[in-house]
């Protein structure tokens, strides 16, 4: 069984920074692109980031790149998502999903979420 | 990005009711074209890829049709486990942009 589990959040202030931790078992991690997507209180999904399975290629979004940083440790089955530079605006539940390509990227696993808020 | 807009936003039904939510892209995205649903305080689950493929263990009431822009998710009898929030993604290029949601609400 897929299992992902993300690490805590938490209330930062405004520029403040933080990393995020995804754990994952029950699939061979390094196969598979990982992702983070968030969803800010009472809104909408918003696709943040991912990697590839060997690391080597990330993706990020306008809103974050440049403030985001992702990365994977595969012998740790971790994704981790190192963020700098928070605003307001980042305030949202963020999920670690699991993706799959061919016949459209899309994201089959995902964990519980975990929340970050940002705010003076 | 590749903006994707959904219709209605919102939506009341009654169960055994067949229902229709629609998705349209801002451009051209063949069939990559993805479906959610989520509950409240939950996370997403996949239920629909390439535009009609089904997901393992999502019950065969759910099922999608389109291609290039226009794409539709149908729900042939609701169940009082349906009701939800539904999102449409595309898995076409990054940034993978979703749609603003879909709330299937009981009337």
């Amino acid at each position: 069984e897929v299992q992902l589990s993300e690490s805590e959040g938490g209330l930062l202030q405004p520029g403040g920074s933080l990393r995020l931790s995804c754990a994952a078992s029950g699939f061979t991690f390094s196969d598979y692109t990982m992702n983070w997507v968030r969803q800010a209180p009472g809104k909408g999904l918003e696709w943040v980031s991912g990697i590839s399975g060997s690391g080597v290629s990330t993706y990020y979004a306008d809103s974050v790149r440049g403030r985001f940083t992702i990365s994977r440790d595969n012998s740790k089955n971790t994704m981790d998502l190192q963020m700098n530079s928070l605003r307001v605006e980042d305030t949202a539940v963020y999920y670690c999903a699991k993706g799959r390509s061919g016949w459209s990227v899309r994201f089959d696993s995902w964990g519980q979420g975990t929340l970050v808020t940002v705010s003076s | 990005d590749i903006q994707m807009t959904q219709s209605p936003s919102s939506l009341s039904a009654s169960v055994g009711d067949r229902v229709t939510i629609t998705c349209r892209a801002s451009q051209s995205i063949d069939t990559n074209l993805n479906w959610y649903q989520q509950k409240p305080g939950r996370a997403p689950n996949l239920l629909i890829y390439a535009a009609s493929s089904l997901q393992s263990g999502v019950p065969s009431r759910f099922s999608g049709s389109g291609s290039g822009t226009d794409f539709t998710l149908t729900i042939s009898s609701l169940q009082p486990e349906d009701f939800a929030t539904y999102y449409c993604q595309q898995g076409y290029s990054t940034a993978y942009t979703f749609g603003q949601g879909t709330n299937l609400a009981i009337k």
